[in-house]
């Protein structure tokens, strides 16, 4: 059983265009992640829930707004798409939030491969 | 400065080599630290964690240097398998979130 999955695996669309990405996971997890990887491969924060509520929500364009129905699941839609959104955005969770020093292992999902034409 | 910095590589080795590598992190109060391995298009996915000085499972050794701030990881008897890119990851400074390096690529030769 696939633990973090996510649709769609591939997005082409154009610029200017909203789109959203869905993730879900079947760990019993607490808290869940959205990443970008761009092109030079790092894997940046974009935000996270715990139980549902936003915890973490970095210096991300205001296009993208995240959504938890609940503690399963975590989207992401982004509006009025531009070329430098083009990139691998990876879902992942953890069993927990700690809001401290340490800090517990994230599982990731398969990945969304954005290209904005 | 990067929280976490590492060498991008790559490191070409033969099969049954032993490679080693390291990273650095920024946050002298981190706690958590974690390889992670990412294969070409595809997910990362932990390798090991690293809570203490150090640990071992099988082939590889993380050794983790408080003083110097440094992680690194060991991979004894390299299989083709092992190539990949390992990704370092530290807690942040300011508010513990994971911060990965941008990876170190690792190639194993027949």
């Amino acid at each position: 059983d696939t633990a973090v999955s996510q649709t769609p695996k591939y997005l082409v669309t154009q610029m200017g265009n909203d789109k959203s990405i869905k993730c879900e996971q079947n760990l019993g997890h607490d808290t869940m992640y959205w990443y970008k990887q761009d092109s030079k491969k790092f894997l940046k924060i974009m935000f996270s829930y715990n139980n549902k509520e936003l915890i973490i929500n970095e210096t991300v364009p205001n296009r993208f707004s995240p959504k938890s129905p609940d503690k399963a699941h975590l989207n992401l839609h982004i509006n009025s798409l531009e070329l430098g959104d083009s990139a691998v955005y990876f879902c992942a969770s953890s069993r927990r939030w700690t809001g401290g020093a340490f800090q517990e292992t994230q599982y990731f999902g398969p990945g969304t491969r954005l290209l904005v034409l | 400065r990067k929280e976490v910095e590492q060498d991008p590589g790559p490191f070409n080795v033969p099969e049954g080599a032993t490679v080693a590598f390291n990273c650095t992190y920024s946050n002298s109060a981190s706690q958590s630290f974690f390889w992670y391995r990412q294969d070409c298009r595809k997910e990362p996915k932990l390798l090991m964690s690293v809570y203490s000085s150090g640990n071992e499972d099988g082939r590889f050794t993380a050794q983790l240097n408080r003083a110097s701030q440094y992680i690194s990881l060991l991979i004894r008897d390299s299989k083709l398998s092992d190539s990949a890119t390992y990704l370092c990851v530290a807690s942040r400074s300011n508010d513990y979130k994971l911060s990965f390096g941008a990876g170190t690529t690792v190639t194993v030769r027949a």
